[in-house]
């Protein structure tokens, strides 16, 4: 079925270090898109991956597809207490579809 | 995002009542979608709603029902609440352009107890 997987679930890390969240689908999306949610906020927009391979960078957040548009990954290097929050990727089976959240890594930066 | 606009913030309910959330989209933005997200999950679509039509349908029951006006503000209606109900519930606009981003609301946070 249409179901997007995130893990990990959980990530804490010391401030500096790096943090990657992975996302999976059992079938080929359309596209991708990521969003930041900030405690007791909304999802943000961050970006989003068309193209099979794409990469995407957003000053120290890099972005990518896979090669068969089934996995993305969104990777922090350095991370800073400004990045606290959840990381949703979100997918697209089909053209104009509904956009299916995967469930989500919280990430907690100890300065 | 600033222009989406979400009513009320909180709203608190007994099992078997009706309510009806309403969200008013940020300009330019004639899509209208509808997502609960409980407590450390990621958001579960609803439904979608485009030229006050339910164009899309996520897996919740018939208790979920929209509504689209002519000027694309949205509303939803949850009828005989359950408990299982709480959550918060985020309106997400976009125009209609396909695989648009959504621009969130702030939600509102309906407890059912």
């Amino acid at each position: 079925g249409q179901q997007v997987m995130q893990i990990p679930q959980y990530q804490h890390v010391q401030e500096g270090e790096d943090f990657t969240t992975y996302c999976n689908s059992s079938t080929t999306l359309s596209n991708i898109q990521w969003y930041k949610q900030r405690p007791g906020g909304h999802p943000v927009f961050l970006i989003q991956l068309v193209k099979s391979g794409e990469v995407k960078k957003q000053k120290r957040l890099t972005f990518q597809f896979g090669e068969a548009k089934k996995n993305s990954s969104l990777h922090i290097t350095a991370t800073q207490t400004t990045d606290v929050g959840t990381y949703f990727c979100a997918g697209i089976y089909n053209q104009g579809g509904k956009l299916i959240f995967g469930q989500g890594t919280e990430l907690s930066v100890k300065p | 995002d600033a222009g989406v606009t979400q009513s009320p913030t909180h709203l608190i309910k007994t099992r078997g009542q009706q309510v009806t959330l309403r969200c008013s989209p940020k300009s330019g933005h004639d899509t209208v979608s509808w997502y609960q997200q409980a407590l450390g999950q990621g958001p579960q679509f609803i439904f979608q709603y485009y030229e006050e039509e339910e164009r899309q349908r996520g897996n919740f029951p018939d208790r979920f029902s929209g509504h689209q006006f002519p000027n694309y503000s949205s509303e939803l209606n949850v009828n005989a609440l359950l408990l299982g109900d709480s959550a918060l519930y985020l309106c997400a606009c976009s125009p209609r352009a396909a695989n648009s981003p959504l621009h969130f609301g702030n939600g509102t946070r309906l407890t059912v107890t």
